[in-house]
């Protein structure tokens, strides 16, 4: 049972634009999310997180959106750069169990010249 | 800051033997740790959640005989693959929290059982 799901598994940008990394979760109790950037052979860097009382979270070129209703989260990475390439995974936790993170399939993101 | 050291990085050695992984956190006292499992292509699966001092807390189908964690203080969480055999062969990655922060991750383990 995938409760955190990434449904692209990867996703091609020219350098400069947009990026729009997407997720959703099926468990309503997760209430707080982050995003986390890898690259091949090492661990995963955190990024950006939200809160589950927010709906928007902003760090430098980094917005994370969070849509409750429809329990779907994004990510957005604007002027995209091509030290932006790197596997994105998306995490949920549920407050109160020590912070135990249930991650998405990650979705890999390639930003062209 | 946050840094997250595993040793080793890569590791390759015969069915039947144990292998011990260490997770340290460089530069802030960790109140948990976490161990997890990738395979190819696949998501982070977290196998087990370890407080410093207690017994670690595992997944639903993560066998704790063959999975050992041992977290010795603040700073030092070990995960022991026991009898390693080849279908353990697997990425495995550790990380380390403050209350209130974020987890913080190693660089992983990449462990081939030959």
């Amino acid at each position: 049972d995938q409760q955190v799901k990434q449904n692209s598994p990867s996703l091609s940008v020219q350098e400069g634009r947009i990026s729009i990394l997407n997720c959703d979760y099926t468990n309503s109790m997760f209430d707080y999310f982050l995003w986390y950037k890898k690259y091949p052979a090492e661990g995963p860097t955190f990024l950006i997180s939200i809160s589950s009382i927010k709906d928007k979270n902003e760090d430098g070129r980094f917005t994370v959106f969070l849509n409750k209703s429809a329990k779907h989260l994004s990510l957005h990475i604007v002027p995209s750069q091509p030290g932006d390439s790197a596997v994105y995974f998306c995490a949920a936790s549920v407050s109160g169990t020590a912070s135990k993170l249930t991650f998405g399939t990650g979705t890999r993101l390639q930003v062209t010249l | 800051g946050a840094v997250v050291s595993q040793h080793p990085s890569w590791v390759i050695c015969k069915s039947g033997t144990s292998v011990k992984i260490e997770c340290r956190s460089l530069d802030f006292q960790a109140t948990t740790m976490f161990w997890y499992r990738q395979f190819p292509k696949q998501s982070l699966m977290l196998m087990a959640t370890s407080n410093e001092g207690s017994k670690a807390t595992y997944e639903q189908g993560v066998e704790k005989d063959k999975f050992l964690i041992n977290h010795a203080s603040l700073t030092l969480s070990t995960l022991t693959v026991t009898s390693a055999h080849p279908e353990d062969s697997s990425f495995y990655i550790c990380s380390a929290r403050v209350t209130g922060r974020p987890q913080h991750f190693g660089d992983g383990t990449r462990l081939s059982i030959l």
